[in-house]
């Protein structure tokens, strides 16, 4: 069982770039969200999604982009990369059963903006 | 939503109990208080949840006060793999279900 997969695990950009964050969970959950995390800071929520075809803002949501297509993927887009989103990125899924709402996430990439 | 506070820091012996507060005074009647830790670098992992009863799992305990306005987790025999940031979190249900926002945490060291 693989749980929460991110890839890249590591990524450099140049100012300017677009890329896309991959994320992909196998088991079967409602809920998936993006997360970015600077240093010394907590977890900041950037995008989230209920359910395939449903997504919405999270705290820091400019300058990315989401879909849901599926329940199992939730690509992250960077449309044009700045050096404010050198960060460290995590997604998380969770199944949507009432006030469960138990996160598992992945093993983050870390994105460098030059 | 609810906020919660807690200190930025704390240490504790090897073996020893480690009792991480958390104060979450704005909390409503049906808000869960859930807490996350993470290890240097890696995803954040759940450790536990509650919603006004104590609760206690392999990794755990979590004692809520009667009027539910702080909690505490409790790790019964720290070990150094515990070194960890731990984060208090009320999931916000002001909007939808599900989002769970993450503060500073505190920044637990286990010493030998």
């Amino acid at each position: 069982n693989a749980g929460v997969t991110q890839t890249p695990k590591f990524q450099v950009l140049k100012t300017g770039q677009s890329m896309t964050l991959q994320c992909a969970q196998d088991m079967n959950h409602e809920y998936m969200s993006w997360y970015r995390q600077d240093p010394g800071m907590g977890l900041r929520l950037i995008h989230y999604s209920v359910g395939a075809g449903i997504t919405d803002q999270g705290e820091v949501p400019n300058g990315y982009n989401v879909s849901r297509s599926t329940t199992e993927d939730f690509p992250l887009r960077l449309l044009s990369a700045a050096p404010s989103q050198t960060s460290v990125y995590f997604c998380a899924s969770s199944p949507l059963q009432g006030a469960n709402e138990k996160l598992f996430f992945g093993s983050g990439t870390q994105l460098s903006v030059l | 939503d609810a906020k919660t506070t807690q200190p930025p820091s704390m240490d504790c012996a090897e073996g020893r109990a480690a009792n991480l507060p958390c104060n979450h005074s704005t909390i409503s009647g049906n808000e869960y208080v859930y807490w996350y830790r993470q290890i240097h670098s890696q995803g954040p992992q759940y450790i536990i949840h509650g919603l006004k009863n104590n609760e206690t799992n392999e990794m755990a305990s979590l004692i809520i006060t009667e009027d539910r306005k702080s909690s505490t987790l409790i790790l019964p025999h720290a070990t150094l793999r515990d070194t960890a940031v731990y984060y208090c979190i009320v999931p916000d249900r002001g909007s939808t279900l599900g989002r769970l926002y993450f503060g500073r945490g505190t920044q637990l060291t286990v010493w030998p």
